[in-house]
């Protein structure tokens, strides 16, 4: 079956250090996002990409990185310069050549610092 | 400004009602509009697409107003699965972005 494959699905860290979220998706689509959700506050976006070796921050990237190597995979760093990376995270992929092409999420990576 | 906004309740409705939601846009650019459902600690699903000339799916209708920029969701005769967040979201015709609603809580009471 195609889809968006998120993992892991919950992760702990601790202060200070670096972790990555994998995002991978067989749906043959150009673009990937990743958002981060927060109670109240909705869906913000961190990074996007429109076709590989090419990526845009979003409202919110400082504090973090992405790469998108390959069309299938765009993982998110969250580096230790993120003053509050405790959220949920969510990765999610379009064909960008047709503006009237919808998001398809992963189920998600619930990240906790402490 | 958000660039998307939106009510987010909660709306508490009996089984049975018609209950409608509203969302407003920023950008009088947007060129595409979907409205998601997420449930509790789940990601967000595409509910349906919102075309300029409305539509509908089962109980459920979309409509779009560009003139005043907001989109609509109506669900008609609820049921108690429909207890869900509803998000809103906007692809803005700048480099493919999509913007989303803070959502809208819905339950469903027997």
């Amino acid at each position: 079956d195609g889809g968006i494959t998120q993992s892991p699905k919950y992760l702990f860290r601790k202060e200070g250090q670096n972790v990555t979220l994998s995002c991978e998706q067989n749906l043959n689509h150009d673009a990937m996002y990743w958002y981060r959700q927060d109670p109240g506050q909705g869906l913000r976006l961190i990074y996007y990409s429109q076709i590989v070796n090419d990526f845009q921050k979003g409202d919110i990237a400082e504090g973090y990185s992405v790469s998108r190597e390959k069309k299938e995979s765009f993982p998110l760093t969250v580096t230790s310069a993120q003053k509050n990376p405790t959220a949920f995270y969510l990765c999610a992929s379009s064909i960008s050549r047709s503006y009237n092409s919808p998001l398809h999420f992963g189920n998600g990576t619930r990240l906790t610092v402490t | 400004r958000k660039e998307v906004e939106q009510d987010p309740g909660p709306f508490n409705v009996p089984e049975g009602a018609t209950v409608a939601f509203n969302c407003t846009y920023s950008n009088s650019a947007s060129q595409s509009f979907f409205w998601y459902r997420q449930d509790c600690r789940k990601e967000p699903k595409l509910l349906m697409s919102v075309y300029s000339s409305g539509n509908e799916d089962g109980r459920f209708t979309a409509q779009l107003n560009r003139a005043s920029q907001y989109i609509s969701l109506l669900i008609r005769d609820s049921k108690l699965s429909d207890s869900a967040t509803y998000l809103c979201a906007v692809n803005f015709n700048t480099g493919n972005q999509f913007y989303f609603g803070t959502g809208t809580s819905l339950t469903v009471i027997p």
